[in-house]
């Protein structure tokens, strides 16, 4: 079936824009998680959804970071007054309901602030 | 704080040497640890995932240990191709919380013919 989508794949903003990120998880996972890949440094936790569960944000760097899933499925991750330190990969992925399965992880989106 | 690390950052290697990449954890009540691939541009492909209470686990060229009480891991890749040139991520999940991973920074292989 088809893996974990993410759009757009690349986004180029100016400095202070606001910018929405979109994970389309495999279908039926229940978890979904954001990461943040920045150039130099590795894949930084940011965000994770479980169901109805409340969402665990203790990873998000500033209060300019928000996300949402909707109907337990699509996310957005919005990112306000961009700065040029966001400027990084933000990778998604999906797991199934079994606490063994494994991450399945989207392309991600490169953002770009200039 | 769990802290994972990668060494080497990077390796080059001529086709068919086998090789052995390690990664090491600084906390080792962990739930499981996993070995990922990144190509270029795209995402993370799980290679092998080891639960805490396994030693090991391979599939096919690849052989991927568990040392829990030492907080070390190694991927073995026998035989090295041209197609295994990608960067390599560890990455830990820690037991009781939400299945976050840690993930180390990576080792960048290339395979040369």
């Amino acid at each position: 079936g088809a893996g974990v989508s993410q759009s757009p794949s690349n986004k180029v903003t100016e400095k202070g824009k606001d910018v929405e990120l979109r994970c389309d998880p495999i279908s039926g996972h229940t978890a979904l998680y954001w990461y943040r890949q920045s150039l130099g440094q590795g894949l930084e936790f940011l965000i994770y959804f479980q169901g109805n569960s409340a969402p665990d944000k203790s990873g998000l760097p500033s209060d300019r970071f928000s996300a949402e899933r909707t109907g337990g499925s699509v996310s957005t991750l919005t990112i306000q007054r961009t700065q040029q330190e966001d400027s990084a990969v933000y990778l998604c992925a999906s797991k199934g309901m079994a606490t063994e399965d494994t991450q399945y992880f989207g392309p991600g989106t490169r953002l770009t602030v200039l | 704080k769990q802290e994972v690390t990668q060494i080497p950052a990077a390796l080059s290697v001529p086709e068919g040497e086998n090789l052995v990449l390690n990664c090491s954890f600084t906390d080792s009540a962990i739930y499981n640890l996993q070995w990922f691939r990144q190509d270029p541009g795209k995402g993370l492909t799980s290679l092998l995932l080891i639960q805490s209470s396994q030693r090991e686990q391979t599939s096919g060229r690849l052989n991927a240990s568990l040392d829990k009480s030492s907080g070390r891991s190694t991927l073995y890749i026998a035989a090295s191709q041209p197609g295994d040139s990608a960067t390599y991520l560890c990455a830990v999940r820690h037991t009781g919380t939400a299945s976050k991973l840690t993930f180390g920074t990576g080792t960048r292989l290339q395979v040369t013919l």
